[in-house]
C-alpha cells in the first residue's frame, strides 16, 4: 500500500509563490503517475496537471499552463507543485492523487493567500 | 474539454433507500470513469474506477454502470455513513474533469 504524506498549510501574500510537497511511503516499488487537484471552499475538484515521475513529462492544465510546475524527487519519492503568481481565488486545498485506478490521495494542503 | 454532467446536484434519501446518481459525459470516454465520495474536511476516497471497478475496501452496497456518455453510481441500501458529496470524474483524456457533484443527505 501507498500513502501520501502532503505539506502543511500555507499563507501566503498575493503575487507570492507556494511549493506543495507530497511525500509517497509505503510500497514505493511501483511508481505512478501524479496528478494534482485542488477545491476552494464550499466548491467543486478541479484538475491541476499530471506528471509522469519516471520522465518528469508533464501536461498542464491551460488555465495554469503560465503558473504552474510540477517536479519530483526521485530518490526521496517526493512529488511538488509550484504556483506562482498568486491570488486570492487562488485559496483552496491542494491534493495530490496516483494514476486514477490507485486510488490513492493526498491528505490535502491548504494554500491561504491574503494580504 | 470533456464536460461532465452530474445529476441530481443534492438528494435526501432514508436509510436502506435506493439512491441512484447519474453522470454524462460531453462525448464518449469509454468506460475511463471514476467516483469519488467526499466528506466535509476530508479529502475525496475512491469508490469506482473503470466505470464499474470497486476500489478494495469499499463496501458491495456501491455499484457503478456505464459506458460512452452515460454512467450511473447505486447506492443499494443506504447507510448513515453514506452522507457526503459525490464526484464523477473522467480521465479519458486531458484535461481530466470532475462532475459537479451530488450532496446526499440521510433524512
Amino acid at each position: 500500500q501507498v500513502q501520501l504524506v502532503q505539506s502543511g498549510a500555507e499563507v501566503k501574500k498575493p503575487g507570492a509563490s507556494v511549493k506543495v510537497s507530497c511525500r509517497a511511503s509505503g510500497d514505493t516499488s511501483t511508481s505512478y503517475d501524479i496528478n494534482w487537484v485542488r477545491q476552494a471552499t464550499g466548491q467543486g475538484l478541479e484538475w491541476m496537471g499530471w506528471m509522469n515521475p519516471n520522465s518528469g513529462k508533464t501536461v498542464y492544465a491551460q488555465r495554469f499552463q503560465d503558473r504552474v510546475t510540477m517536479t519530483r524527487n526521485t530518490s526521496t519519492s517526493t512529488a511538488y507543485l509550484e504556483l506562482s503568481s498568486l491570488r486570492s481565488d487562488d485559496t483552496a486545498v491542494y491534493y495530490c492523487t496516483l494514476s486514477t485506478s490507485t486510488g490513492h490521495w493526498g491528505q490535502g494542503t491548504l494554500v491561504t493567500v491574503s494580504s | 474539454d470533456i464536460q461532465m454532467t452530474q445529476s441530481p446536484s443534492s438528494l435526501s434519501a432514508s436509510v436502506g433507500d435506493r439512491v441512484t446518481i447519474t453522470c454524462r459525459a460531453s462525448q464518449g470516454i469509454s468506460n475511463w470513469l471514476a467516483w469519488y465520495q467526499q466528506k466535509p474536511e476530508q479529502a475525496p476516497k475512491s469508490l469506482i474506477y473503470g466505470a464499474s471497478s470497486l476500489q478494495s475496501g469499499v463496501p458491495s452496497r456501491f455499484s457503478g454502470s456505464g459506458s460512452g456518455t452515460d454512467f450511473t453510481l447505486t447506492i443499494s441500501g443506504l447507510q448513515p455513513e453514506d452522507f457526503g458529496t459525490y464526484y464523477c470524474q473522467q480521465y479519458d483524456s486531458y484535461p481530466l474533469t470532475f462532475g459537479g457533484g451530488t450532496k446526499v443527505e440521510i433524512k
